[in-house]
Parts: C-alpha cells; sequence; structure tokens
C-alpha cells in the first residue's frame, strides 16, 4: 500500500461546480498535511497547509480526519484557472520529509 | 529572492553519457531535497540534505545516481551512467524550517536516448 493514495481523476466539472478530493495515509504518526498544486508543466506550489480544526482560505477548505486517516479539499464556485493537479502531501516523520500523493487531476470546463 | 534555482532546463543526451543536474537554494533554507516526476510513477523523493549532510538517501535508484551539497547554498545531481528509464523531471526544493513549506525549482526535464 503506498503511504499517500490520491485519486487519478480526471475529474471534470462545468464552472461554478463544488468539487471535492480526498487523499489518505497509512502512517498514524503523521504530523502534518498540505495540498500542493501543479500545474501542467510546472513545479508544484503550496496551496494550503491543513490543520486539525480545518481551514478555509476562500473557495478552498481543508480538513483533516486523524481517526480514518484522511485529509480533504473542497473547492467552491471552481473556476477555469483551478484547473491542475492537486497533490496531497504527508510529514510522515518528526524529520523535513514529506510524501507526496500521485495527485488528482481537475479539469474546470466552460 | 530569486527562489530555487535549477539548471539545465532542459537536457537532451544518449544513454551512457553522464548527466549533471544543479540546484541553488534559496537563501537562509538550510534543507535541501532532490525529487524526480513521471509520469508513471509520480513525484519521487531521491535525497534530502540538512544543513548539507545527507540525511535520507533511500529513494536514489542505484548506484548511478549521486549527490552533493558542497556548501549551504548549492548541490548537484549526477547521473553517470545515464540511461533511457531515467527520463523524467527531477526537482529541487528547499524548505523553510518555520513553516515546513517545500519551495521547488522549475525542474530540469531529461531525455536519455
Amino acid at each position: 500500500r503506498k503511504e499517500v493514495e490520491q485519486d487519478p481523476g480526471p475529474f471534470n466539472v462545468p464552472e461554478g461546480a463544488t468539487v471535492a478530493f480526498n487523499c489518505t495515509y497509512s502512517n498514524s504518526a503523521s504530523q502534518s498535511f498540505f495540498w500542493y498544486r501543479q500545474d501542467c508543466r510546472k513545479e508544484p506550489k503550496l496551496l494550503m497547509s491543513v490543520y486539525s480544526s480545518g481551514n478555509e482560505d476562500g473557495r478552498f477548505t481543508a480538513q483533516l480526519n486523524r481517526a480514518s486517516q484522511y485529509i480533504s479539499l473542497l473547492i467552491r464556485d471552481s473556476k477555469l484557472s483551478d484547473s491542475a493537479t492537486y497533490l496531497c502531501v504527508v510529514n510522515s516523520n518528526a524529520g523535513n520529509m514529506l510524501t507526496f500523493g500521485g495527485g488528482t487531476r481537475l479539469m474546470v470546463k466552460p | 529572492d530569486a527562489g530555487v534555482i535549477q539548471s539545465p532546463r532542459h537536457e537532451v543526451t544518449e544513454m551512457g553519457q553522464e548527466v549533471t543536474l544543479r540546484c541553488k537554494l534559496i537563501s537562509g533554507h538550510n534543507s535541501l531535497f532532490w525529487y524526480r516526476q513521471t509520469m508513471m510513477r509520480g513525484l519521487e523523493l531521491l535525497i534530502y540534505f540538512n544543513n548539507n549532510v545527507p540525511i535520507d538517501d533511500s529513494g536514489m535508484p542505484e548506484d548511478r545516481f549521486s549527490a552533493k551539497m558542497p556548501n549551504a547554498s548549492f548541490s548537484t545531481l549526477k547521473i553517470q551512467p545515464s540511461e533511457p528509464r531515467d527520463s523524467a523531471v527531477y526537482f529541487c526544493a528547499s524548505n523553510d524550517a518555520n513553516t515546513g513549506e517545500l519551495f521547488f525549482g522549475e525542474g530540469s526535464r531529461l531525455t536519455v536516448l
């Protein structure tokens, strides 16, 4: 089993739709969680950190469920510019190592 | 700040040739990571350094791969000899110790023929 797993998609949604991605992780001792965004042929960039209490940044909401070992990302009122690959990232040990999921591809259509 | 800088951006080489990829960290960051990304395997951590010391190189595929960090701001990843299966995008990233955020370079796209 992979340490961090995501549905690769693609998720094809119309503009204005709400879409949610889940990500599961295998190491119950994982400490930190993030969502990164990667545009085609570009480098990954931090979208948002995921806090235990859940957090929101504009149209984006991230949540953590430690009991079930998953994190989620909700995008409301999706825009064409949201089309990208969303990478779930987990810090699985006390050091700096971040493990990336395989990514979920989102395509927002007009 | 210019961010993480990688070179070359693109390299096409023939099997058996030596490849050297270079990375300059963001000033003040003390951890450096080398990742490889392919369609099949996604983003894989190859090696990471903390304060110039290699901490974990378990992701390095085999002896053909080596990485060095001769000073606090610069690193190289070398493949010798290169093989077609090494074709991938190689990312270097440095870490903000306060936030945990990784900052990636734009990547080096390697094609081995």
